[in-house]
């Protein structure tokens, strides 16, 4: 079975330049996480979604960023404008119906300067 | 609200000898309990997962952990330490009624010396 992919694994970027990742979920999952793990600390969850629609986004700054899952398969995280406390490794994750286990990919590194 | 405490921001041991990574969590429910590892530019992956069903709880690796409730506690032991153990480690809770959002504690930096 194949695990959760990302991409770009890393991306270097400068302040005020716009960056997105890509996820692509786990065959089946319908819950989709996308999480901030800045350097040294524990990921935190920027947003979560059941299919396409979202159900906790609470954490996500909107001001700059957005998340979508247009057909409930992949999703796209955006970064606009990107700022210098925005460089962390960006995890995504996914949960098959009816258990809570998370399974993560390789994550995005993005270092802003 | 739910929160995990990870007593140790580092932890260092020499190979072969015991491990023991200390995790405490706040709940007024019952929770689900993780541990997660995550070695250098690697993904997150899961050692082993507390539900209920048994209070102690053996994951991959030669890892498990125990469930104390009445400690509000979930370390993670292994009985000899590889030099492979080398990660960070990070424990994990959820509750049914936050809709199953993780929280994760600050992590526990393992090094393992030769």
């Amino acid at each position: 079975e194949a695990g959760v992919a990302q991409s770009p694994r890393y991306k270097i970027i400068e302040k005020r330049q716009s960056v997105a990742f890509w996820c692509n979920p786990i065959s089946g999952h319908a819950t989709l996480y996308w999480y901030q793990q800045i350097l040294g600390q524990g990921p935190k969850l920027l947003i979560q979604f059941q299919n396409n629609g979202v159900v906790d986004d609470s954490q996500l700054p909107k001001d700059r960023f957005s998340a979508e899952r247009l057909k409930g398969v992949d999703s796209t995280l955006k970064i606009q404008p990107a700022k210098l406390e925005d460089s962390a490794v960006y995890l995504c994750a996914s949960t098959p119906a009816g258990t809570d286990t998370q399974y993560f990919g390789p994550g995005t590194r993005l270092t802003v300067l | 609200a739910q929160s995990v405490t990870q007593l140790d921001s580092h932890v260092s041991v020499s190979e072969g000898t015991p491990v023991l990574l200390r995790c405490n969590y706040s709940s007024s429910y019952s929770p689900s309990l993780f541990w997660y590892v995550q070695h250098p530019n690697k993904g997150l992956q899961l050692l082993l997962k507390y539900t209920s069903a048994a209070t102690l709880v053996k994951g991959i690796n030669g890892f498990e952990a125990e469930f104390k409730k009445s400690e509000t506690s979930f370390h993670l032991t292994k009985p000899s330490a590889h030099m492979s153990d080398a990660a960070e480690y990070f424990c994990v809770v959820t509750f049914k009624s936050s809709g199953d959002k993780l929280t994760f504690g600050t992590g526990t930096r393992l090094a393992v010396r030769p």
